[in-house]
């Protein structure tokens, strides 16, 4: 079945610092790839998308590019801020088919 | 304001005492679903709901009902709670069938005890 493989947290940096979490995906066939934010107390919101190969999903200073390659989907920001604290998910879906999530990636940073 | 809405947003209960949690969408979205989710394990699909009383089996689905009388409405049902069934819960709302773009309620944190 498919599944998605989350760089294990918690993961605590401080502001300004580069932030990269790691996300790859097992499937058969090419999915559309996402991230999903969560605020503390809050419900998902989806971050970024890409639907496919080579695409770059982008949005408030994240990006992560499709790797059909090595089935990655890594997130990255060159400066966080403390209000990017948060819980991060990576998903996966074909088409019409419900959303996969991987296990998510807590995020802190400090001032 | 579109949104996804859910009731009770935390909630302490009894094994073996029936519950409803409510769940309304205002976007007219067709395609509704539950999740739950726990520590170290991400989000799983309860129960879906690809439009009105069409509802089918997600992942989890042993232990809870769910209904979809009416295009807005998704209550989620534990006829009988039992421990393994405290988690938080998420209701989830997209246009179209299982678009990627699902819209999250704030969720409900459920203690069965």
């Amino acid at each position: 079945g498919n599944s998605v493989t989350q760089m294990e947290g918690p993961v605590t940096l401080s502001e300004e610092a580069f932030l990269t979490i790691n996300c790859t995906y097992t499937a058969t066939g090419y999915p559309s790839l996402f991230w999903y934010v969560q605020y503390p107390g809050e419900g998902l919101q989806l971050l970024l998308k890409a639907t496919k190969a080579d695409d770059k999903g982008s949005n408030k200073g994240f990006e992560a590019t499709y790797r059909k390659e090595t089935t990655s989907f890594h997130l990255e920001k060159g400066s966080v801020q403390v209000s990017d604290s948060a819980v991060y998910f990576c998903a996966l879906s074909f088409g019409n088919e419900k959303l996969t999530f991987g296990t998510g990636t807590r995020l802190t940073i400090i001032p | 304001e579109a949104q996804v809405t859910q009731n009770p947003r935390y909630l302490i209960t009894v094994t073996g005492k029936k519950l409803t949690v409510t769940c309304s969408q205002n976007m007219n979205h067709e395609y509704m679903s539950w999740y739950r989710q726990d520590p170290g394990l991400g989000l799983r699909q309860i129960y879906y709901s690809m439009n009105v009383e069409v509802t089918d089996k997600g992942d989890v689905p042993e232990g809870y009902k769910v209904s979809r009388k009416e295009k807005r409405n998704f209550p989620l049902i534990l006829e009988s709670p039992s421990p393994n069934q405290t988690s938080l819960y998420f209701c989830a709302s997209s246009k179209g069938l299982a678009g990627p773009e699902q819209y999250f309620g704030p969720g409900t944190r459920l203690t069965v005890t």
